[in-house]
């Protein structure tokens, strides 16, 4: 049973590049997240999904982009990146959004150097 | 002011001892609450998921909810020095689209 699935694990990025972070999930949950930690740091909202083809921003959506085609993937676009976009970035799912628990995938660490 | 609010630490204790975490909340339509764990370089890992006011036991583990005061405790029984890991207190908010999060407190068990 694989849950949540990110890649890639690690990734290094130059000023100005673009790049997806990947998120898969296999136990048919409707709701999928994604969050920033910075170091020391709790975790920050970015884009959330309540279903395929619905998708709505977080706390802190400059930056970034998302899709929801399906109702397995979440994939996270970076489309210019920057110094203050490194970070860890984690990706979770719920089958629904108020009364059941997020499940995290293991996280991609990026470097904007 | 923030939606939940934990005292970020650390806190240190002695190996067997009760470690306690405690957790605020600002929004008085929350539902549902839960407790992660979180190692260093690590994901945020589900220990208890608790809805109603009282106390809700899993093991070393004990989830306290007080809903009229805004709420929600984690004590861990006979601290081991595996349960050194950073405490999250997530709240459901009443849209019930979004959690919130607290910034986490840090627990060190001394062996």
């Amino acid at each position: 049973n694989a849950g949540v699935t990110q890649t890639p694990k690690f990734r290094i990025l130059k000023i100005g590049q673009s790049m997806t972070l990947q998120c898969t999930q296999d136990m048919n949950h409707n709701y999928m997240y994604w969050y920033r930690q910075d170091p020391g740091m709790g975790l920050k909202l970015i884009y959330y999904s309540v279903g395929a083809g619905i998708t709505d921003k977080g706390e802190v959506p400059n930056g970034y982009n998302v899709s929801r085609s399906t109702t397995e993937d979440f994939p996270l676009r970076l489309e210019l990146a920057a110094p203050s976009q490194t970070s860890v970035y984690f990706c979770a799912s719920s089958y629904t959004g108020r009364d059941q628990p997020q499940h995290f995938g293991d996280g991609t660490r990026l470097s904007i150097l | 002011q923030k939606e939940v609010e934990q005292n970020s630490g650390p806190l240190s204790v002695p190996e067997g001892a009760i470690a306690s975490l405690n957790c605020t909340y600002s929004d008085r339509g929350s539902q549902s609450f839960f407790w992660y764990r979180q190692y260093s370089g690590k994901s945020p890992e589900l220990i208890m998921s608790i809805y109603s006011n009282g106390d809700k036991e899993d093991g070393r583990f004990t989830a306290q909810l007080n809903k009229a005061s805004q709420y929600v405790s984690l004590l861990i029984r006979d601290s081991q020095p595996s349960d050194s890991a950073t405490y999250l207190c997530a709240v459901s908010g009443w849209s019930g689209n979004q959690f919130y999060f607290g910034t986490g407190t840090s627990l060190t068990v001394i062996p």
